[in-house]
């Protein structure tokens, strides 16, 4: 069974840093990786899909990456801004179900002005 | 763009109750999903149908109930709300690839008393 785990489980950074959110996954047959962003007593917003066969995607300032092998995908926030803090899921759907999203429990990243 | 709507926003039953969530998209996607989300748990799949007419169970189905009604429309039923059904219900869609994006609203906050 897929597991799905990110570290750290919350993040506090002061604004403008640059900083990497840890997404780590058990079985690496997967169709893709997923990042989305959920703010309190929201949703999640979509931000990021990498397919399988791709190592990196890029939308603005964030930038994500997926190394299969090694059952690892970062998140990458170029200049945090306080508008960036919410809880940051990544999920992944297995290869015998590619509809079945497989979440980790999600990094709590406040930016503080 | 509306995306995926769900209704309600918020719903208090009585242990014993039932009651059904609606959830509706308009991006023509064939593939549509319930989840809930707990404290510590993460997000899981209670069910989903692949398409219209086809529908199947998740990791955590018992309790629950659905109907596809037609590509637009997923709505889950409780039959007899728990206690142990307090929690965040989401329902997401995506298109029939496997390889897409889901997309998520703005979630039901389900309170059984």
């Amino acid at each position: 069974k897929q597991e799905v785990t990110q570290i750290p489980a919350a993040l506090s950074v002061p604004e403008g840093e640059n900083l990497v959110l840890n997404c780590s996954f058990t079985d690496s047959a997967i169709y893709n990786l997923q990042w989305f962003r959920q703010d309190p007593g929201k949703g999640l917003t979509s931000l990021l899909l990498i397919q399988s066969s791709q190592r990196e995607q890029t939308s603005g300032r964030l930038n994500a990456s997926l190394d299969k092998s090694s059952g690892r995908s970062t998140l990458y926030i170029a200049a945090s801004q306080p508008g960036d803090s919410a809880t940051y899921l990544c999920a992944v759907p297995p290869w015998s179900s590619a509809r079945q999203l497989t979440f980790g429990s999600g990094t709590q990243l406040t930016v503080l002005p | 763009n509306a995306g995926v709507t769900q209704t309600p926003k918020f719903q208090v039953l009585k242990t014993g109750q039932s009651m059904t969530l609606q959830c509706a998209q308009d991006m023509n996607h064939n593939s549509m999903y319930w989840y809930r989300q707990d404290p510590g748990m993460g997000l899981r799949l209670i069910y989903y149908s692949a398409s219209e007419g086809t529908t199947d169970k998740g990791e955590v189905p018992n309790g629950y109930n659905v109907s596809r009604l037609n590509k637009r429309e997923f709505s889950l039923r409780l039959e007899s709300a728990a206690p142990s059904q307090t929690s965040v219900y989401f329902c997401a869609s995506s298109d029939s690839a496997a390889n897409t994006e889901a997309f998520f609203g703005q979630g039901t906050r389900l309170t059984v008393v």
